[in-house]
């Protein structure tokens, strides 16, 4: 079964220090993955995706993520967290080579920053 | 521009009221998505439509009913919805329904059935 992963529930930093939301899919063959934020009470966001080539993906608000194939990992890096980056974040493939299929999301996690 | 809107924002129903959503996209997109989301839940796909015809309905019961009157808009029929329905009801647009195409979504109308 296809399938994505985001193993933390809640992850806590300080403003200022860099931050990772991991994330690791199940997909036959290639993955187009991708990553999402969603504030309180809002639709979720685009942040970057990962289609092909360079495995470093840089994207919106100063995100970026890296895609390892052998670990099947695309985790979520920030190299100094704001507060204002706290938010629930959702990581989601899709299975390149099945046209017209779902994305499928992982269950989301909460990122707190402190000041 | 990638701006997806919704309305109504917030939407209170009664068990036996019909009311609609509404999602709206300029960006020539020809696939729009319905979804619904529960608290702190990822969004589960309800309805694809792809060029205006509907290519994915995710099993959801017939008192959702959706139509996209045109390449810009789609809406959500509610008729008899459950106290179970409410959610967060998130629309999406992509470029077309291509595996690497990103979906853009709108803001959400959220939901709540007395």
């Amino acid at each position: 079964a296809q399938s994505v992963a985001q193993p933390e529930d809640q992850v806590n930093v300080a403003e200022g220090n860099p931050l990772t939301v991991k994330c690791t899919y199940s997909v036959s063959g290639n993955p187009y993955l991708f990553w999402y934020v969603q504030y309180p009470n809002r639709g979720l966001q685009f942040l970057l995706k990962y289609i092909t080539g360079d495995n470093l993906v840089k994207g919106s608000y100063g995100f970026e993520a890296e895609f390892n194939k052998s670990q099947t990992s695309f985790h979520l890096k920030k190299p100094s967290a704001l507060v204002s980056d706290s938010a629930l974040y959702f990581c989601a493939v899709r299975p390149n080579n099945q046209a017209g299929t779902a994305l499928i999301f992982g269950k989301g996690t909460t990122l707190s920053v402190s000041s | 521009d990638t701006e997806v809107t919704q309305t109504p924002k917030h939407l209170v129903m009664g068990m036996t009221n019909k009311k609609s959503l509404k999602c709206e996209q300029h960006m020539g997109h020809r696939a729009m998505y319905w979804y619904k989301q529960k608290a702190k839940k990822p969004p589960e796909l309800m309805f694809v439509y792809s060029y205006e015809k509907l290519s994915i309905n995710e099993s959801v019961p017939s008192r959702f009913s959706p139509e996209c009157p045109n390449s810009s808009l789609l809406n959500l029929h509610l008729h008899a919805l459950q106290p179970e329905d409410s959610a967060l009801y998130l629309c999406a647009s992509s470029q077309d329904r291509g595996d690497r195409e990103t979906q853009y979504f709108g803001p959400g109308t959220r939901l709540l059935v007395l």
